[in-house]
C-alpha cells in the first residue's frame, strides 16, 4: 500500500525557514517524479514544486521561485521542501503527492503538513 | 498559465440522485502525444484530495463506477450517476498538459 508521511511543519515568523520531510512507502520512491502541492486556509490547491526522477530537473511556481527547493534522498525514501524567506502568505497545508507513471499527472497525496507564517 | 473554471461552485443534491461538474480551460488540453491530461479529485472533509479520474474518462484504482468522466479539448465533465452520503466534499479538475499544472477553484457538493 502506498503511503506518504509528511512532517516538519509549524509556526515560523515571517522570513524564517522551515523543512518539509516526506517519507513514502510502498512503491520505489527512486522510479517517480514527485511533487509539492499546497492548500491555503479555506482555498484551492497550487502545485508548488516538483522533481524529476533523479533529482537533476525540478521546477516551482512563480510564486515560491528563489525561496523554495525540492530535493530527494532515494536512500532514504525521502522527499524535501526546504523553505526560506517565508511570507504570510505561505501559510498553508503542503501535500507530498506522487507523480504517477501510468499518465502525466499525479495519483497518492499524503495527509498533509500544516505550515503557519505568523508574527 | 492555463485557467481551469469550474462550475457551478456549490452543487446542493439530493441522495440517490445524479450530479455533474463542468470544467472548462482557457486553452485545449490535447497534448501532442494525443493524449489530454484531465484529471479529477475528491476531497471529503479534513482529508487530501483522492484521485478519482484521470485522462478525461479512466477511473482510479478502487473508484466507484457510479463515477464518470467526459469531454474533450476544453470542456470536461465529471458525473455521479447517484450521489451517496460518502461523495460530499469538495471536487477538483486538474490539468497536466501543460507546465505549471493548474487546479479548478473546486465545486463543494453539499446534500440537500
Amino acid at each position: 500500500e502506498v503511503h506518504l508521511v509528511e512532517s516538519g511543519g509549524g509556526l515560523v515568523q515571517p522570513g524564517g525557514s522551515l523543512r518539509l520531510s516526506c517519507v513514502v512507502s510502498g512503491f520505489t520512491f527512486s522510479t517517480y517524479w514527485m511533487h509539492w502541492v499546497r492548500q491555503g486556509p479555506g482555498k484551492g490547491l497550487v502545485g508548488v514544486a516538483r522533481i524529476n526522477i533523479d533529482g537533476t530537473y525540478t521546477n516551482y511556481a512563480e510564486s515560491v521561485k528563489g525561496r523554495f527547493t525540492v530535493s530527494r534522498d532515494d536512500a532514504k525514501n525521502t522527499l524535501y521542501l526546504q523553505m526560506n524567506s517565508l511570507r504570510v502568505d505561505d501559510t498553508a497545508v503542503y501535500y507530498c503527492v506522487r507523480g504517477s507513471n501510468m499518465f502525466r499527472g499525479v495519483d497518492y497525496w499524503g495527509q498533509g503538513a500544516l505550515v503557519t507564517v505568523s508574527s | 498559465d492555463v485557467v481551469m473554471t469550474q462550475t457551478p461552485l456549490s452543487s446542493p443534491v439530493t441522495l440517490g440522485q445524479p450530479a455533474s461538474i463542468s470544467c472548462r480551460s482557457s486553452q485545449s488540453l490535447v497534448d501532442s502525444d494525443g493524449n489530454t491530461y484531465l484529471s479529477w479529485f475528491q476531497q471529503r472533509p479534513g482529508q487530501p484530495p483522492r484521485l478519482l479520474i484521470y485522462k478525461i474518462s479512466n477511473r482510479f484504482s478502487g473508484v466507484p463506477d457510479r463515477f464518470s468522466g467526459s469531454g474533450a479539448g476544453t470542456d470536461f465533465t465529471l458525473k455521479i450517476s447517484r450521489v451517496e452520503p460518502e461523495d460530499v466534499g469538495i471536487y477538483y479538475c486538474l490539468q497536466s498538459t501543460l507546465f505549471p499544472h493548474t487546479f479548478g477553484q473546486g465545486t463543494k457538493l453539499e446534500i440537500k
